[in-house]
């Protein structure tokens, strides 16, 4: 059973960090690119970021660009969402997703149940 | 980045009938278009990849069409557990975005 279960939210300042993880479980993880969708409260869907499924490129939606950071481990089938000078615009459901094709960017076939994060004095 | 726009934000209908749903892309993204479904509480689904594909398990009542910049999503027969909100997105270059979302209520 494919599985992504997102953990690392909560309550944090404006302009602290916070680091999220997505663990990854059921399918190959070397094999997939691994992406940040967040949903701010009562709004849409916004993509945040991508981790190529070798690790070796990133991409970044420009509002985090510079102040977020993926990262992966595969010894540990997670992904990572550094997340530095956190504004009140971050508050979000963080949620992980995982690409739908092999070695390739594509679209998000599965994904976790998402954790919150709040910015907030 | 691509700006993605649906229509209408809003449709309200009654089971058993069709809906269609809009997304314009502010420039060509050739097929590159999904569609997700999400309900209160819930991560999205994949319903729709490259303009027409149906994801696993998605009924047939699910089709897309569309190219460039205009695609669309046709949801016939409704059933109840259809009412949702739905999101376009596409992948033709980074950043990848969302259409702001449009929500499917029962009338």
């Amino acid at each position: 059973q494919v599985h992504l279960v997102e953990s690392g939210g909560g309550v944090v300042q404006p302009g602290r960090s916070l680091r999220l993880s997505c663990a990854a479980s059921g399918f190959s993880f070397s094999r997939y690119a691994l992406h940040w969708v967040r949903q701010a409260p009562g709004k849409g869907l916004e993509w945040v970021a991508v981790m190529s499924y070798d690790g070796n490129n990133k991409y970044y939606t420009d509002s985090v660009k510079g102040r977020f950071t993926v990262s992966r481990d595969s010894s540990k089938n997670t992904v990572y969402l550094q997340m530095n000078s956190l504004r009140a615009e971050d508050t979000s459901v963080y949620y992980c997703a995982r690409d739908m094709r092999e070695n390739y960017y594509y679209y998000m076939d599965v994904w976790g149940k998402g954790t919150a994060v709040t910015v907030s004095s | 980045e691509i700006v993605l726009t649906q229509s209408p934000a809003t449709l309200s209908l009654s089971p058993g009938e069709r809906a269609t749903l809009s997304c314009r892309a502010s420039q060509s993204i050739s097929s590159h278009l999904a569609w997700y479904q999400q309900k209160p509480g819930q991560a999205p689904r994949l319903l729709i990849y490259e303009t027409s594909n149906r994801a696993t398990g998605i009924p047939a009542r699910f089709s897309g069409s569309g190219s460039g910049t205009d695609f669309t999503l046709t949801i016939s027969n409704l059933e109840p557990e259809d009412f949702a909100v739905y999101y376009c997105q596409h992948r033709a270059n980074w950043p990848y975005t969302f259409g702001q979302g449009a929500k499917l209520e029962i009338k």
